[in-house]
């Protein structure tokens, strides 16, 4: 299970810190995604971390302002976002990836269990 | 980078077999999973590595892939299969996920 929180209003250029809480499973065997969807539109995958925490992605629109780190010890994955525009606002959902090659030269990355998702509104 | 596209919508009626593509550049040469979202709640895996279903999830739902498009079949659809659904595979020449744009299905 995922459960997010976090979530508010803030203003344009404003920061928020978003957190997602695992339990069920070993939250250090798997990488985990923050994927984010605007109201009324389709879902956009945000960040990546790996099962260590060593290995970070991030969309290109959120490059240099969102950080994505993990707790391991404490089965928790953050989402830090500094600068916020307008255009971040959306539901954000945790969610843990599962990779790998299920047959030679074809390979499956996807997300199999998700969080609630927690809303982050930026607004003045 | 890589492209997905759904229609926007398919309507069905109930107890019919409802068919939602997903189609991509040699699609079939990649591993295509499908999400349902239904209002206000998290999107729920379907279908993964083409054809698999998680557990918990029923038999109505299979998927198949070839070629440029990827299929998503429900049958004997129910009301409660009402929902967007959403197709997802792994660029690999950008290193990253890719959704497509979400298909709204809606039981007539």
């Amino acid at each position: 299970q995922l459960v997010e929180s976090g979530g508010g209003l803030v203003q344009p250029g404003g920061s928020l810190r978003i957190s997602c809480a695992a339990s069920g499973f070993t939250f250090s065997f798997y990488e985990m995604k923050w994927v984010r969807q605007a109201p009324g539109k389709g879902l956009e995958w945000a960040s990546y971390i790996s099962s260590s925490g060593s290995s970070m992605y991030y969309v290109d629109s959120v490059k240099g302002r969102f950080t994505i780190s993990r707790d391991n010890a404490k089965n928790s994955l953050y989402l830090q976002m500094n600068s916020l525009r307008a255009e971040d606002t959306a539901v954000y959902y945790c969610a843990r990836i599962r990779s790998g090659a299920a047959r030679p030269g074809k390979y499956y990355y996807y997300m199999d269990v998700w969080g609630k998702g927690t809303t982050v509104t930026v607004s003045s | 980078s890589y492209v997905l596209t759904q229609p926007p919508s398919v309507s069905v009626a109930p107890g019919q077999t409802a068919r939602i593509t997903c189609g991509g550049n040699n699609i079939g040469s990649k591993s295509v999973h499908w999400y349902q979202q239904k209002p206000g709640q998290a999107p729920v895996l379907v279908v993964y590595d083409d054809s698999d279903r998680p557990s918990g999830i029923p038999e109505r739902f299979s998927g198949s892939n070839s070629g440029n498009t990827a299929t998503l079949t429900i049958s004997r659809v129910e009301a409660g299969d009402e929902a967007d659904y959403y197709c997802q595979v792994w660029d690999s020449s950008r290193d990253h996920v890719v959704f497509g744009g979400g298909t709204k299905l809606t039981v007539v």
